[in-house]
């Protein structure tokens, strides 16, 4: 697609159930990244895809994170027994390479705004 | 933890006037980005310094980097309402990007 699509944009759950946030990265991007944005912080890094290899865990906050990705195409977070703390924007991004020192930039998805009740 | 600190917090000016924001980091890095993000939604790619680069501009956008000092900072030129955003930088020591705690700009009209 023209750009990274997330899905849903809102998602309001109780607290204790499941969720799983999708994200479409842009056709061609071998690297996808999810990042957790809670309200009026910074971005913190969860996990990162890059094609067929193994992917980068080490910013997922819990066992009851975890995420998918099929290939080079869409890729799901999954949180399990959620808590109000799971509150916030859940951002993705997609980029042409990884492995590169960073050297391409990021494009971002709008985000999923997930609240917990 | 976080690799990047922005400075100030918050920042307000009035239009037309110009905005400067600086970024902290920690440790070595390969390249620096800037972006900006409205109503705490998805982020825009601004502007990436790589770490043998002293200074780039791109449009009203001037980007330093002071690799010494582990510094970076994001001046905007005749600043616009439209503007008004919270401003990002992000480095990446390793292959993904780490994201500092953001400036919030307000320009006002």
């Amino acid at each position: 697609g023209a750009g990274v699509s997330q899905s849903p944009s809102n998602k309001v759950t109780e607290k204790g159930k499941d969720v799983e946030l999708r994200c479409d990265p842009i056709s061609g991007h071998t690297a996808l990244y999810w990042y957790r944005q809670r309200l009026g912080q910074g971005l913190e890094f969860l996990i990162y895809f890059q094609g067929n290899s193994a992917p980068d865990k080490s910013g997922l906050p819990s066992d009851r994170f975890s995420a998918e990705r099929t290939g080079e195409s869409v890729s799901t977070l999954t949180i399990q027994r959620t808590q109000q703390e799971d509150s916030a924007v859940y951002l993705c991004a997609s980029s042409p390479v990884s492995g590169t020192g960073g050297a391409y930039g990021y494009t971002f998805g709008s985000g999923t705004r997930l609240t917990v009740v | 933890s976080q690799q990047g600190e922005e400075d100030p917090q918050a920042l307000s000016i009035q239009e037309g006037e110009n905005a400067t924001m600086n970024c902290s980091y920690k440790t070595s890095i390969n390249n620096l980005q800037w972006y900006r993000q409205n109503s705490g939604r998805g982020l825009v790619h601004l502007i990436l310094i790589r770490s043998n680069e002293r200074e780039k501009h791109s449009g009203r956008l001037r980007v330093t980097l002071d690799t010494s000092k582990k510094s970076s900072s994001l001046l905007i030129t005749a600043s616009r309402a439209a503007d008004t955003a919270s401003y990002f930088c992000a480095t990446a020591p390793g292959n993904q990007f780490y994201f500092g705690t953001g400036t919030s700009l307000t320009v006002i009209p």
